[in-house]
C-alpha cells in the first residue's frame, strides 16, 4: 500500500490566490482527517469525514476554508482567498476506525506571500 | 484547550540512555496514543494504550497509563540517534472520533 498520498508537497502562492490541497487516503479507511501544523499552535484538527460525509468542521478557521470528499479515494481542502497567516503544513490522515490509529500523509507545506 | 500536554518540551540525551516523556490530559478517554514525527515528515503511530490498560510494550517502547492521575509516560530504552524526532501524545474522546494532540516533545539523541 502506498500510504496516504498528498499533493502538492510544497505550494508557494500570493495572498488572495486560491489554494487547493489534495489527499488520497488508504484504501478501505472510512475516516479522513485534515490537520494544520504550525509552531505556534501545534497540530490542529480542521475537519474530519466518515464515509465521505463531513462529521465535524468546527476546527475550520473561517469561511475561506472548505473541504470536500466526493468519493472514498479523494478529498480536497481549499483556501480562497489565501492569506499569509494560512502558511503552515497541512496534513491529511486516514483511519480504518474512529478514535484509533491514524495514518498520516507527508504533508503539504503552504507558504502564502 | 489542549487535551494532551507533554513534558518536557525538549529532551537531549546520549545514545544508549533511556528517554522518558510524559503526557497529561484533562478529560475522560477511551485510549491514548503516542506518535513520532521526524523532521519534515508526517506523524507515525507508535503505540496505543486503552483506558483499562496500565502498561504496554512494543520493542524498545514502554507506555504506562494512570487514569486516576490522567497521565501517561513513554519510555524509550537504549536510545539511538535515529530516535531523534518529535513525540506527541494524542487522546480520543468517548463522544466522537477525534484525536487531540499535544504540542510535542523534541527528543535529541547525541551519538
Amino acid at each position: 500500500d502506498a500510504g496516504v498520498i498528498q499533493s502538492p508537497r510544497h505550494e508557494v502562492t500570493e495572498m488572495g490566490q486560491e489554494v487547493t490541497l489534495r489527499c488520497k487516503p488508504i484504501s478501505g479507511h472510512d475516516y479522513l482527517f485534515w490537520y494544520r501544523q504550525t509552531m505556534m499552535r501545534g497540530l490542529e484538527l480542521l475537519i474530519y469525514f466518515n464515509n465521505n460525509v463531513p462529521i465535524d468542521d468546527s476546527g475550520m478557521p473561517e469561511d475561506r476554508f472548505s473541504a470536500k470528499m466526493p468519493n472514498a479515494s479523494f478529498s480536497t481542502l481549499k483556501i480562497q482567498p489565501s492569506e499569509p497567516r494560512d502558511s503552515a503544513v497541512y496534513f491529511c490522515a486516514s483511519s480504518p476506525r474512529g478514535g484509533r490509529e491514524q495514518f498520516f500523509g507527508p504533508g503539504t507545506r503552504l507558504t502564502v506571500l | 484547550s489542549q487535551q494532551g500536554e507533554e513534558d518536557p518540551q525538549a529532551l537531549s540525551i546520549q545514545e544508549g540512555e533511556n528517554a522518558t516523556m510524559n503526557c497529561s490530559y484533562k478529560t475522560s478517554i477511551n485510549n491514548l496514543q503516542w506518535y513520532r514525527q521526524n523532521s519534515g515528515r508526517g506523524l507515525v503511530h507508535l503505540i496505543l494504550i486503552r483506558s483499562n490498560e496500565r502498561e504496554k510494550h512494543s520493542g524498545r517502547l514502554r507506555v504506562t497509563l494512570d487514569t486516576s492521575k490522567k497521565s501517561s509516560s513513554l519510555l524509550i530504552t537504549a536510545s539511538r540517534a535515529a530516535d531523534t524526532a518529535s513525540y506527541f501524545c494524542a487522546t480520543d474522546s468517548p463522544a466522537n472520533s477525534k484525536l487531540t494532540f499535544g504540542k510535542g516533545i523534541t527528543l535529541s539523541v547525541r551519538p
